[in-house]
């Protein structure tokens, strides 16, 4: 089973408005942690936000909110406000057994999203 | 800005040859691992590094090989390459005693295999 699923290839949005890119991860370490990346065409992978499993509120990091659902396994990316300049690949990625810390991280096949005028 | 950097940027190789790419971990980050993003799909891990020992390694023949320094440096060695070679390889760097941060990713250097 694919440990990290992003069932959405490509999103567009309009310009201010908000767009929710799907997470779903599979684990069954108890411990884990949840990132989202941003890669511009240039190549460089962009920290967004991150879970913890045992956090109990939703994450937050500006107009980023990471939508944690921990028993549907599901943590899906909110963008606020979209802006041009957030047109990029999105990567939802899972650390697990993070209290062994450690920069293996598997990743999801990503979401193209397309902010429009 | 992650204080990550790569080189090259970028790389033409012919099939059989050898690479090693290079990348400069962010200051007090001892921890190093590098990725590999074909086209089209997201990063796979290779392998990481703490305290200049291989600690980690995913689903990458002996051939994918590295090195980590002292001064924070690393290098990625690939040998007898093959056209599957080309991609994106990725260098993170980490503190290793902050289990819950970010990895914090250099630019890439972009590897063609002829």
């Amino acid at each position: 089973a694919q440990k990290i699923t992003q069932t959405q290839p490509g999103m567009f949005v309009q310009e201010k408005e908000a767009v929710t890119l799907d997470c779903t991860y599979d684990t069954s370490d108890p411990s884990y942690g949840l990132f989202w990346y941003k890669q511009p065409s240039s190549g460089e992978m962009i920290f967004l936000i991150y879970q913890g499993s045992y956090d109990q509120q939703n994450a937050t990091e500006g107009r980023y909110s990471l939508n944690f659902q921990k028993a549907r396994k599901s943590a899906n990316l909110v963008i606020s406000a979209s802006q041009l300049g957030d047109s990029a690949m999105y990567f939802c990625a899972m650390r697990e057994g993070i209290t062994g810390g450690g920069n293996k991280l598997t990743f999801g096949t990503g979401t193209q999203l397309k902010v429009e005028l | 800005e992650t204080g990550v950097t790569q080189s090259p940027t970028h790389l033409i190789k012919t099939r059989g040859q050898q690479v090693t790419l290079r990348c400069s971990s962010q200051s007090g980050h001892n921890t190093v691992s590098w990725y590999q993003q074909a086209l089209g799909q997201g990063p796979q891990f290779i392998f990481q590094y703490y305290r200049e020992e291989e600690n980690g390694r995913g689903n990458f023949p002996p051939r994918f090989s590295g090195l980590q320094f002292p001064n924070y440096s690393s290098e990625l060695n690939v040998n007898a390459l093959e056209l599957d070679d080309s991609a994106l390889y990725l260098c993170a760097s980490s503190l290793s005693t902050e289990p819950n941060s970010p990895l914090h990713f250099g630019n890439g250097t972009r590897l063609t295999v002829t």
